[in-house]
């Protein structure tokens, strides 16, 4: 069965440091992956995804992730966290074909330091 | 880019009464919408998918006498929350899912905040 876990969460950075919120998936076959931001009593914005093709995926605000097939992970960084990234991050995944759901992580709430 | 409207954001309804959330796609079609509930602090669980012009497939353990969903239209689906009580509060949020462009990566709404009293 496929499933999505999130290590860690509560995370907290200091203003400026490097952001590092672990995704690991299991999956019979490399599934797509997702990383969704959500603020406060909002929906979901995507950040980036990877479906196929290169591993290394920049997203919005400055967001990268990495897809590690030998790792089962797909982490996602930023090298300098600002007040504004604070926010609870999803990651998600869904198989390429068949049914089109998505399965998510429990989630990291993200907390930057000033 | 593809955007989904949902409405309401926030509603407060009296026990036992029911309730309707409306989740608009609306600048494509969206051939499948999706829609979850997310408990505080926590993540979001699927309760149904629908796509338009049949029924809904609900996920193990909702009753779908209690949260109806009609997906009659491309740009349209509609969750009613029927005879809701207060273990019913919840953030409810759609996505939809449309051909093309949008394959990938489903557009999500902002979100219905429910309270029930």
């Amino acid at each position: 069965a496929q499933s999505v876990t999130q290590l860690g969460s509560h995370v907290s950075v200091s203003e400026g440091a490097l952001v590092l919120l672990r995704c690991n998936y299991s999956s019979s076959v490399p599934p797509y992956l997702f990383w969704y931001v959500q603020y406060p009593n909002q929906g979901l914005q995507l950040l980036l995804k990877y479906t196929t093709g290169a591993t290394l995926v920049k997203g919005i605000n400055g967001f990268e992730a990495e897809f590690k097939k030998s790792e089962t992970s797909f982490h996602l960084t930023k090298p300098s966290a600002h007040m504004s990234d604070a926010a609870e991050y999803f990651c998600a995944a869904r198989r390429p074909s068949g049914t089109y759901k998505y399965i998510f992580g429990t989630g990291t709430r993200l907390k930057v330091l000033a | 880019g593809a955007v989904v409207s949902q409405h309401p954001s926030r509603v407060i309804c009296k026990s036992g009464t029911s309730v309707k959330i409306e989740c608009r796609s609306l600048d494509f079609q969206a051939t499948t919408m999706f829609w979850y509930r997310q408990f505080p602090k926590q993540s979001l669980m699927l309760m149904a998918t629908s796509n338009e012009g049949s029924k809904a497939t609900y996920e193990q353990g909702v009753e779908k006498d209690k949260f109806l969903i009609n997906h009659a239209s491309l740009t349209l689906s509609t969750l009613t929350v029927t005879s809701a009580h207060p273990e019913d509060s919840s953030f409810y949020i759609c996505s939809a899912r449309g051909a093309g462009i949008h394959h990938y990566g489903y557009t999500f709404g902002s979100g219905t905040r429910l309270t029930v009293v």
